[in-house]
């Protein structure tokens, strides 16, 4: 079966460069959600999209922005990246139940982003 | 607010031997459980659920989880570990009762699971 797609899987920028990774749901998943997990710790909820427009906020900086499109993969943008975003960034996708619910969120393999 | 507690942050338990990896939460609404398992370098892998209906969950590789409502708990086990099933494993929660905004899943610290030959 078709799982999440995040590309690129490695990432090495220096400081204060930008950054974007990019998230390709499961075919037919309508909601994306971003997560970032630092070196020996769990995931952390930065953000999510449904239906191109953003569904909930989390843990997300103010450098960090994100956007869904029609075919409903999703970018994250990273801008004045520093020494502390060096981390796994996931990318989890799920469908719509309606009324605001939605299923099982099902992870990509992440995109390692490494800031020297 | 919402969260996950996994008290262990690691387990060793002998191949063959049953395993239990403990989870407890706090959640305002109804509980939407989960169990992921990581392995290294890798991305989260769904194990499995339990949303509304019978209190024991059956997953994938042999693995279920017992919710308890009275103890506010979810743990996993497998009546017979293997070696292949050392990894990371993750404790999440959702709050099912409200719509919209609060579909964030918030995980535990995690627990390694060593399974010993």
């Amino acid at each position: 079966a078709a799982g999440v797609i995040q590309s690129p899987r490695h990432l090495i920028k220096e400081k204060r460069e930008t950054a974007t990774l990019k998230c390709y749901p499961i075919p037919r998943h309508d909601t994306v959600y971003w997560y970032q997990q630092g070196p020996g710790q769990d995931p952390q909820f930065l953000i999510s999209f449904y239906e191109k427009m953003q569904s909930d906020k989390g843990s997300i900086p103010d450098r960090f922005s994100a956007q869904q499109f029609s075919d409903y993969h999703s970018e994250l943008n990273m801008s004045s990246l520093e020494l502390g975003d060096s981390a796994l960034y996931f990318c989890a996708s799920s469908l719509s139940l309606g009324a605001g619910y939605t299923d099982t969120q099902y992870f990509g393999p992440g995109t390692r982003l490494t800031v020297l | 607010a919402q969260s996950v507690a996994q008290p262990e942050d690691q387990v060793n338990v002998a191949e063959g031997n049953p395993l239990t990896v403990k989870c407890t939460y706090s959640v305002s609404g109804n509980p939407y459980l989960f169990w992921y398992v990581q392995y290294p370098n890798r991305g989260l892998q769904f194990l499995l659920k339990y949303i509304t209906g019978d209190n024991l969950v059956k997953g994938s590789y042999g693995f279920e989880a017992e919710f308890n409502k009275s103890q506010t708990s979810f743990h996993l086990k497998k009546p017979s570990a293997l070696v292949s099933d050392s990894a990371l494993y993750f404790c999440a929660v959702r709050d099912g009762g409200s719509a919209g905004g609060y579909q964030k899943v918030t995980f535990g610290t995690g627990t390694k699971l060593q399974v010993i030959p």
